[in-house]
């Protein structure tokens, strides 16, 4: 079966980094994303990986290993809006989007 | 960039009424939309894939006569929840793929939110 896997729940510090991880196992592969949700909102799009290695975004990063199945969020700098769900969403061979269950992350001062 | 608009963002139904969510790719076409379901503190749950001109694929689970699809052109699919009950009480988003970007990023709908009462 497809797969991905996330954890439920971070907390972190403002101003501080935060690294959240994504596992996946799915049907091929045709890229990785990253998307942002504030509660009751529909997710807004972070970033996008399809060959391995780490895409600098301004405070936020994407780090993709296609031989691994994994991927990273690197937030740095944080700050108390950065607080909301983090999606990972992999599309399998026939372009579908596959989504994890998602990680809260929580920002204290 | 891709603009998806995602129609009504909240309503009220009384059980046993229908309610019609409009989801529009404003300055794309897309030939496939997806149609998803997030209940609090969940992901995104993959209702249906719906394309222009053709029956709409239905996940497993998802009751293809109480959600009705319709994909009527490359800019419009609608999600009519048809005898709505309140477990149908739920957020409900849409997204759209770039006919020319396949692959790449998914253009979401504002989402809406349904209360059945």
């Amino acid at each position: 079966g497809q797969n991905i896997d996330q954890p439920t729940e971070m907390t972190a510090t403002e101003g501080a980094i935060v690294q959240i991880n994504c596992t996946y196992q799915t049907s091929g592969f045709n890229g990785l994303f990253w998307y942002q949700q504030h509660a009751g909102e529909a997710p807004t799009f972070l970033s996008y990986n399809v060959l391995d290695g780490l895409e600098e975004k301004g405070r936020f990063s994407s780090f993709l290993s296609r031989s691994k199945g994994y991927s990273y969020l690197l937030l740095k700098e944080l700050q108390m809006k950065d607080s909301a769900s983090y999606l990972c969403a992999v599309t399998d061979s026939n372009y579908q989007l596959i989504w994890g269950a998602g990680t809260k992350l929580i920002i204290k001062p | 960039g891709a603009v998806v608009s995602q129609h009504p963002s909240r309503v009220i139904c009384k059980s046993g009424t229908s309610v019609k969510i409009e989801c529009r790719s404003l300055d794309f076409q897309a030939t496939t939309m997806f149609w998803y379901r997030q209940f609090p503190k969940q992901s995104l749950m993959l209702m249906a894939t719906s394309n222009e001109g053709s029956k709409a694929t239905y996940e497993q689970g998802v009751e293809k006569d109480k959600f009705l699809i319709n994909h009527a052109s490359l800019t419009l699919s609608t999600l009519t929840v048809t005898s709505a009950h309140p477990e149908d009480s739920s957020f409900y988003i849409c997204s759209a793929n770039h006919i020319e970007k396949q692959g790449t990023e998914a253009f979401f709908g504002q989402g809406t939110r349904l209360t059945v009462v």
